[in-house]
């Protein structure tokens, strides 16, 4: 049972590129979230998706960033008009039916390291 | 607002010591509390969870507190290792929204 995968691990963007980052959550997982971490800094909750829904976005900024989980294929975070302040990585974890009401933990990728110069 | 603090200076320890890591949290109600470790480029791996109504919790060398009163988890390492070395995070997630909020991490190093 493959874990979390997430592409590309690294990626360069020029500013003003768009970025979009890809996450395939552990079989049979339906609920993802997605985090951003700064060196030195702890993880930051951007957005919460389950099939086809966001559940909760209240950490991803209003302009330039979307988040969406389709019912086939991964759940892709897309960054717009990338600017050097976007430089971070960014984490994604998924969790069973039920969520984190299951009193279970999340799985996390290994992350993508966007760079934007 | 929300807070989760955790000591930002790196803990240093000699190997098989017990090491003990602080998570604090204010205008948090917290229906359980989840421990990550993460080591440096790669992503956090879950520890450990305990639940609101339970004291304390443990796994192998492993053992986690939670004092709601105090709104504080401690987490303990008995008989550390080297390998034990890692940032480890404290993620308390709240009954409403039960989204993990983590906190900044401590740094772990024990020493050989």
């Amino acid at each position: 049972n493959a874990g979390v995968m997430q592409n590309p691990r690294h990626l360069v963007r020029r500013r003003g590129q768009e970025a979009r980052l890809r996450c395939s959550p552990m079989k049979g997982h339906s609920h993802v979230y997605w985090y951003r971490q700064l060196p030195e800094e702890g993880l930051k909750f951007m957005v919460y998706l389950q099939k086809e829904n966001i559940i909760d976005e209240s950490g991803m900024p209003k302009e330039r960033f979307s988040a969406e989980f389709p019912k086939e294929g991964p759940s892709i975070l897309r960054i717009q008009q990338v600017v050097r302040g976007d430089s971070a990585a960014y984490f994604c974890a998924s969790s069973p039916p039920g969520g984190a009401h299951m009193n279970t933990e999340a799985f996390f990728g290994q992350g993508t390291r966007l760079t934007v110069v | 607002s929300q807070k989760i603090e955790q000591n930002s200076e790196a803990l240093n320890i000699q190997e098989g010591k017990t090491a003990t890591l602080t998570c604090n949290y204010t205008n948090y109600s917290p229906a359980y509390l989840q421990w990550y470790r993460q080591d440096p480029g790669r992503g956090p791996v879950f520890l450990l969870l305990i639940r609101e109504n339970e004291k304390e919790k443990r796994k192998e060398r492993l053992k986690v507190t939670f004092d709601t009163t105090l709104k504080q988890s401690l987490f303990h390492i008995t008989a550390s290792q080297p390998a034990d070395s890692a940032t480890y995070l404290c993620a308390p997630v709240s009954g409403g929204s039960y989204i993990p909020t983590f906190g900044r991490g401590t740094s772990l190093i024990v020493h050989p």
